[in-house]
Formats: C-alpha cells, structure tokens, sequence
C-alpha cells in the first residue's frame, strides 16, 4: 500500500536559520502531495501542495518540489521564525479509489528566539 | 466563512458509556472523514463517507460507528467496545473525486477517559 516516511523529530533551530524536512513516499499511480501544518490544539492546515512531477508548492516562504525520481516532497524554509514552530505533516493522495489520503507521522518543529 | 466546526472540544467518558462526536461542514464537501491521532503517531483513518447514506470503515473502525444522513453532519460515536479511546479525533472533508484537492479539517475534539 501507499506510505509516507518523515524525518524523526523534534527538530531545534535557531530564528532565522534554514529549515529541511525530509518526506519520501511509496505509491502506485500519480498521487498529490501535501504538507500539513498542526499547531497545539488545533486541526491540520493545508501548507502547500503539488499535484504532478517537478511542480513546485510554495506558501509563507515554504517550499516542496514534487520529485518523482527521488520520491519525495521535502519541505524547506530559508529563515524559520518562532511563529513557525508546530508540529508538520506530510501526506499523500492517491491517484485511484476513493483518492485515500496517507500521513507520515509528522515532524515536530521548535524554534528558538 | 466555509470550514469544519466541530464539537466539542474536550469531551470525557465514563466506562460503559457511549459518546458522539459532532463534526459539521458548510464547504459543501461530498466527502468527511474520521481521523483518530495519538501523540508520535500519524493520524489513523477511522471511518469515511463519500456520499449521503454510504459509509466506509478505516484502519481502525472497530469500537466505532458513524452515520451520514446528511451531507453536512458526519457523526462520530464512540462506543464502550474501544477499549482505549483517549485521543484526539479529528474530522476532515473534501471534494470527491479531486486527488489534486487537499482535506480540510476541523479543530478537534479531544476525549479523555474519566
């Protein structure tokens, strides 16, 4: 079946310092990918998305390249802020069915001032 | 504004006793899902809907149930048959049929053992 792995939190920076996250996945077809983002107590919110090969997801300075060779979506940020911190989701949609979506286990981030 | 309401927040069970989540749309979404979360653990599917009066169980429906008598409403109760109910659940919806459409989800409601 499909799966999605993340890189193993908690990850620390610094404010200010470059942010990778890494996100690979297994699917058949030609799934969506998603980073999600989850503060304390709160639902998951839509970061940003690519839906085919070399598309490029970008949203509040984060990224995600859709690349299909590699497998994987990782999320990057050139100068993360305190506010950044929360707890990162990536995720897949698949191409067929009923579209199931799968999660990786997330990645918590915490930002130091 | 469209979105996901769902209720309540907190939310606390006796043993032997059954307790339903609400979980409400205005998004005009085909589809809801049901999504339990425990902490380091991604999120598992309990049960999903793609249309009015059809339903689907998840990875990990037993010692759950759910209607859909509505396309807006998407219930969540949890029976005294799950053993271990304390987490956090959360509800989703999306169009159907869309692999390029992300889910959208509600703030959660979190239940705790008493």
């Amino acid at each position: 079946g499909d799966s999605v792995t993340q890189m193993e939190g908690p990850v620390t920076l610094s404010e200010e310092a470059f942010l990778t996250i890494n996100c690979t996945y297994t699917a058949t077809g030609y799934p969506s990918l998603f980073w999600y983002v989850q503060y304390p107590g709160e639902g998951l919110q839509l970061l940003l998305k690519a839906t085919k090969a070399d598309d490029k997801g970008s949203n509040k300075g984060f990224e995600a390249t859709y690349r299909k060779e590699t497998t994987s979506f990782h999320l990057e940020k050139g100068s993360v802020q305190v506010s950044d911190s929360a707890v990162y989701f990536c995720a897949l949609r698949a191409s067929g069915g009923y579209q199931k979506v799968t999660f990786g286990t997330g990645t918590k981030l915490q930002v130091i001032p | 504004d469209g979105g996901i309401t769902q209720s309540p927040k907190y939310l606390f069970r006796k043993e032997g006793q059954n307790v339903t989540l609400s979980c409400e749309q205005n998004l005009n979404h085909d589809a809801m899902y049901w999504y339990r979360q425990d902490p380091g653990q991604g999120l598992r599917l309990i049960y999903y809907s793609q249309i009015v009066n059809d339903f689907q169980k998840g990875d990990i429906a037993e010692g759950y149930s759910v209607s859909r008598e509505k396309k807006e409403s998407f219930p969540l109760t949890v029976t005294s048959a799950q053993k271990n109910p304390t987490a956090f659940y959360l509800c989703a919806s999306s169009i159907r049929d869309r692999e390029n459409q992300p889910q959208h989800f509600g703030d959660g409601t979190r239940l705790s053992i008493l």
